[in-house]
């Protein structure tokens, strides 16, 4: 299996502009997770889902972020618009159910300027 | 949010020597996991630890969950340049959600 593969992996932008993030999880697993990681925060879970469905977005700090889950096999998470608070490696994790081991993708290294 | 202090933050060690890394919470986990994370990359599981005084090996490192399971400690045994990187533990809550501690970031020097 190639692992959970995250899209792009280095993103740079301008605050105020959109940016998507794309996650495929491993064939399978039936939750997904998204973290961000800050040196001053830590990793934190942003929102998780289970079959698709959103079961806990408490993480998410504002509106201006919101996550989808179309299909098992693909999610996004976009901000819109960003601002340089934002600027973080954001992860994506997926496991078969909700206490197991999580496997995490690459991360993408997000940059607002 | 349920706080998971890891200590210490940084540490620089010369290859072979032994060193501990703790995680504590007030809080009480029903299992607690480490990670460890290389740069550039996502976490990975090193362990699960489930019950209160639980001791696991694996090869130079040996983890412990504490009695009342709000605390872990993570122990390596003749320290190796790739033991460098992130350790993290997460300890699950009992809405089964998992918290992530601050980290402890691994030098281990050649």
């Amino acid at each position: 299996d190639a692992g959970v593969i995250q899209s792009p992996r280095h993103e740079v932008t301008e605050m105020g502009q959109e940016v998507t993030l794309r996650c495929k999880p491993i064939s399978g697993h039936d939750y997904l997770f998204w973290y961000r990681q800050t040196m001053m925060r830590g990793l934190e879970l942003l929102i998780y889902f289970n079959n698709n469905v959103p079961i806990d977005d408490s993480g998410m700090p504002e509106d201006r972020f919101s996550a989808k889950m179309p299909n098992a096999s693909f999610s996004t998470l976009k901000i819109q618009p960003s601002e340089p608070r934002d600027s973080a490696v954001y992860f994506c994790a997926s496991s078969w159910f909700q206490t197991g081991t999580q496997y995490f993708g690459p991360g993408t290294r997000l940059l607002v300027l | 949010t349920q706080l998971l202090e890891q200590s210490p933050q940084f540490l620089s060690i010369q290859e072979g020597e032994n060193l501990t890394v703790y995680c504590n919470s007030s809080s009480v986990f029903s299992s607690l996991q480490w990670y460890r994370q290389e740069p550039g990359e996502g976490p990975v599981l090193l362990v699960t630890v489930v019950t209160g005084g639980e001791v696991k090996k694996l090869k130079r490192l040996t983890f412990q969950f504490g009695d009342a399971r709000k605390d872990s400690s993570l122990h390596i045994t003749a320290a190796q340049p790739g033991d460098t990187g992130l350790y993290l533990c997460a300890g699950l809550n009992t809405g089964n959600q998992f918290y992530f501690g601050t980290g402890t970031s691994l030098t281990v020097i050649p």
